[in-house]
């Protein structure tokens, strides 16, 4: 069974540029997370979907991060514009309801300079 | 919100040894405790996790205890081996929160 997938996996851009990022959760899944992890940190969670619903979005930087998951399967996160304290490792995870195991994916690692 | 302190922060063990890694929470509605690996340049992935039903869980190597009394648990691995080098995250979640919260990560490193 194929695990969480994120691309791109590496993206360097400059200050003020947008991003974007893809997630596909493993198949069944019905709950998707979007989490930054800042160098030496923990994850911190972004948004929570509960197949197509964003339930929690409380930490989303709402000025500049949007986040979408139409078909409940799917999520893009994007950035725009993007700023230096934007760099980070963005990792996707997805669990089978909210209060079961969370599986992440590899992430993706964004310099923005 | 819920508050998971991790220690200690970087760890460093001969092979063979055991390694432990402790966690406190402060949530007292918190119920699951995870405990997740991240090798470098991958997401984390879990080894282990424990349910407020039950005190202590073990597979193979790697053990967790719970002590909801006093709002800490632990990660145990016994006869380490050098692929057990890694950054090791606890966290915590309650039913009613729906999120997970992380600790700061410990960066163990076994020395063959």
């Amino acid at each position: 069974e194929a695990g969480v997938v994120q691309s791109p996996r590496y993206k360097i851009i400059e200050k003020k540029q947008p991003v974007a990022f893809w997630c596909n959760p493993i198949s069944g899944h019905n709950t998707l997370y979007w989490y930054r992890q800042n160098l030496g940190q923990g994850p911190e969670l972004l948004i929570r979907y509960e197949n197509e619903e964003a339930v929690d979005d409380s930490q989303l930087p709402k000025d500049r991060f949007s986040a979408e998951r139409l078909k409940g399967v799917d999520s893009t996160l994007k950035i725009q514009p993007a700023e230096l304290g934007d760099s980070a490792v963005y990792l996707c995870a997805s669990s089978f309801n909210s209060i079961t195991e969370q599986y992440f994916g590899p992430g993706t690692r964004l310099t923005v300079t | 919100g819920e508050n998971v302190e991790q220690h200690p922060s970087t760890l460093s063990v001969q092979e063979g040894d055991s390694a432990v890694i402790k966690c406190t929470y402060s949530d007292s509605a918190s119920n699951y405790f995870p405990w997740y690996k991240q090798e470098l340049g991958k997401g984390p992935q879990l080894i282990i996790d424990i349910r407020s039903n039950v005190g202590e869980k073990k597979d193979q190597r790697i053990a967790v205890t719970l002590n909801k009394t006093a709002k800490h648990f632990s990660l145990h691995i016994t006869e380490t081996q050098p692929e057990d080098s890694a950054v090791y995250f606890c966290a915590a979640s309650s039913n009613t929160g729906n999120q997970f919260y992380f600790g700061t990560g410990t960066s163990l490193t076994v020395i063959p």
